[in-house]
């Protein structure tokens, strides 16, 4: 059974820095391209960040970029993001997702697996 | 930067067919996906590359791409299906999700 687990978020004060982890399991993790999606509350989804396989091609949306930082660890199965620099427009449930399709090239890819989320919090 | 829209709401009974639809320019060139979220849960696949279905997913669940507009349509809707859906496509190597719509089963 695929299963994504994240972790690592919590309360954090403007200005303030937090890293996500997320544990795969169930597939092979090293073949699949993975991301991060935010939904604000109330809100809806929006995609972070995505990381190629083997980790050498990264890409951010511009809202983030510069601030968050994707990374993995295959001998872990686990992808991360570190956040600094986070605003009060930054708290969200913060999704892990799975990436697959390609076989058309990028335009076909699509979002098959998530994690349950963590939830990350900007206040004073 | 590349948008898709999306109705806020649709209602629908019991057993009949709801469509949900998803525009933006350039749809032509590229491939939907839709997912459904409950409340409290996650999003979940239901329809990748504009009609395809992940195997665990009812057969009631279809999807098209024609033109401008991309469409989910669930047929014979149950009150199970009450969540919200998201479309989502790629542009320009980043990937844009609609607004949402609140699927209401009344």
């Amino acid at each position: 059974e695929v299963m994504m687990v994240e972790s690592g978020g919590g309360l954090v004060q403007p200005g303030g820095s937090l890293r996500l982890s997320c544990a795969a399991s169930g597939f092979r993790f090293i073949s699949y391209w993975m991301s991060w999606v935010r939904q604000a509350p109330g809100k809806g989804l929006e995609w972070l960040a995505d990381i190629k396989q083997d980790g050498s091609e990264k890409f951010y949306v511009d809202s983030v970029r510069g601030r968050f930082t994707i990374s993995r660890d295959n001998a872990k199965n686990s992808l991360y993001l570190q956040m600094n620099n986070l605003g009060v427009e930054d708290a969200a449930v913060y999704y892990c997702a799975r990436l697959s399709g390609g076989q058309l090239g990028e335009k076909d890819y699509y979002f098959d697996y998530w994690g349950q989320g963590a939830l990350v919090t900007v206040s004073s | 930067s590349y948008e898709l829209t999306q109705p806020p709401s649709v209602s629908v009974s019991p057993g009949q067919t709801a469509t949900i639809s998803c525009s933006g320019h350039k749809l032509g060139d590229t491939y939907f996906s839709w997912y459904q979220q409950r409340p409290g849960q996650s999003p979940v696949l239901v329809i990748y590359q504009n009609d395809k279905r992940p195997s665990q997913i009812f057969e009631r669940f279809s999807g098209s791409n024609s033109g401008n507009t991309a469409t989910l349509t669930i047929s014979g809707t149950q009150a199970v299906d009450e969540a919200h859906y998201y479309c989502q496509a790629w542009d320009s190597r980043t990937w844009v999700f609609g607004g949402g719509t609140k699927l209401t089963v009344l």
